[in-house]
């Protein structure tokens, strides 16, 4: 078990440009997760997949955000026309349904995260 | 809506005990979570509660009181290295979305 893993660790980017992220979840898990965390606060909910399904999305999610999860393995998470107001730590967890070999139930771990700054 | 309420700062003593409180307010409930973040790190997962009551693991402990919307994290034995923001987190209906608190950031002197 390698854990969750995030990639790019680091994106810098000019204000306008497009920015794409992805996640590696525990493969074992079924749910996966996708938050964002600015300085002093705790992480704000995004949205949440389990398997390929996205089941729920925030209000506070503007259209220029999308998230995909197409296999139900990884999972990519876009950020178009970038602001400055999405500078941020943006953090993946996944977690088990509680179905055989997957692990406790609704534990979510969390990767190391992307932290985008946008010029 | 959801709204989670946890104390900025908290300062104890290396070897006290110390009780991070947590008062929720959710229209749906699955499930309360505590996890331990270090500057510049990903949250990690200390406890989990989903009936009232205490649970204990090691040197933390956690307690839930669903009809007060309550939880506590207890830490013993305190180490520098517990210096660290605790998030409290509720999990809805589904188990889907979690709603975070803003954590406390907790400092340990010698």
């Amino acid at each position: 078990d390698t854990g969750v893993s995030q990639d790019p660790r680091h994106k810098i980017t000019k204000r306008g440009q497009n920015v794409t992220f992805r996640c590696d979840p525990i493969s074992e898990h079924n749910r996966l997760y996708w938050y964002r965390q600015t300085l002093g606060q705790g992480p704000e909910f995004l949205t949440y997949f389990q398997n390929e399904a996205q089941l729920e999305k925030s209000r506070l999610l503007s259209d220029r955000f999308s998230a995909e999860r197409p296999k139900g393995s990884f999972s990519t998470l876009e950020i178009q026309r970038t602001e400055q107001g999405d500078s941020a730590m943006y953090l993946c967890a996944s977690s088990s349904q509680g179905l055989a070999g997957g692990g406790p139930k609704n534990i979510q771990y969390f990767g190391a995260g992307t932290r985008l700054s946008v010029l | 809506g959801q709204n989670i309420d946890q104390p900025t700062e908290m300062t104890a003593t290396e070897g006290a005990i110390v009780q991070i409180n947590c008062t929720y307010q959710t229209s749906g409930f699955n499930g309360l979570f505590w996890y331990q973040q270090h500057a510049g790190e990903a949250p990690t997962f200390l406890s989990y509660n989903v009936l009232d009551g205490l649970e204990e693991k090691g040197r933390f402990s956690s307690f839930l009181s669903r009809s007060k919307g309550y939880s506590y994290l207890l830490l013993k034995e305190l180490q520098m290295k517990d210096s660290a923001s605790y998030l409290c987190a509720v999990t809805n209906t589904n188990a889907g979305k979690s709603t975070f608190g803003d954590g406390t950031t907790l400092t340990v002197k010698p």
